[in-house]
């Protein structure tokens, strides 16, 4: 069955310091997207990043990037430069191979960031 | 551009009782999805809707329920509230009825319910 794996409950990172996220997922179809959104504490999903299953480069958003690694089935999330105002909850997402035309994503658990200063 | 706006905020409702949380999706948008995220987990599909009509259904019991209206607001409801109910509930818009690079989901703040 189609599965988004976070394996990373929480994690610290010092402010200006890089930090990676882990996301491992099992699908089996050929043409998939992966998705990775920020929570604040406000609840708010804010969409970061966009991986395609036939990018031929891992994607980047500012200080977001990818670690994307299709045979290993993982698209890590990297962010440089810590800031406190990145301290919140991450999702991985993926869109249900069985969705056919429409929106169901399915979401890791998430791991809970804490940016220190 | 405002975004994606739900109501309540917060409620707070007895078992047995019904609920009704509102959605307005960001301007153009025609897709509008609700998930429901329990406390600890990551959010769960419960429906989709796309030009007004009923694209996705996730696994729910026939107590919840949504619509969406002719200016692609939506409305998700809820019958004999159980305390398992208790949880944030997003909803998502999107132009187009898949999620892309060029489509992501947008979610709003979502609305906090808690039953008793």
């Amino acid at each position: 069955a189609q599965k988004i794996t976070q394996t990373q409950p929480g994690m610290f990172v010092q402010e200006k310091e890089a930090v990676t996220l882990d996301c491992t997922y099992d699908t089996s179809d050929p043409s998939y997207g992966l998705f990775w959104y920020k929570q604040p504490s406000s609840g708010e999903m804010i969409f970061l990043i966009y991986q395609g299953s036939y990018d031929q480069q891992n994607a980047t958003e500012g200080r977001y990037s990818l670690n994307f690694q299709k045979a290993r089935k993982s698209a890590n999330l990297v962010i440089s430069a810590s800031q406190l105002g990145d301290s919140a909850m991450y999702f991985c997402a993926m869109r249900d191979e069985f969705s056919g035309g429409y929106n169901k994503l399915i979401f890791g658990a998430g791991t809970r960031l804490a940016v220190h200063p | 551009d405002a975004g994606v706006t739900q109501s309540p905020t917060h409620l707070i409702k007895t078992r047995g009782q019904h609920v009704t949380l509102r959605c307005s999706p960001i301007s153009g948008h025609k897709s509008v999805s609700w998930y429901q995220q329990v406390l600890g987990q990551g959010p769960q599909f419960i429906f989709q809707y796309y030009e007004k009509e009923e694209r996705g259904r996730g696994n729910f019991p026939d107590r919840f329920s949504a619509r969406q209206f002719p200016n692609y607001s939506s409305e998700l409801n809820v019958n004999a509230l159980l305390l398992g109910d208790s949880a944030l509930y997003l909803c998502a818009s999107s132009p187009t009825p898949v999620s892309s690079y060029n489509s992501p989901l947008h979610f709003g703040n979502g609305t906090r319910l808690t039953v008793t």
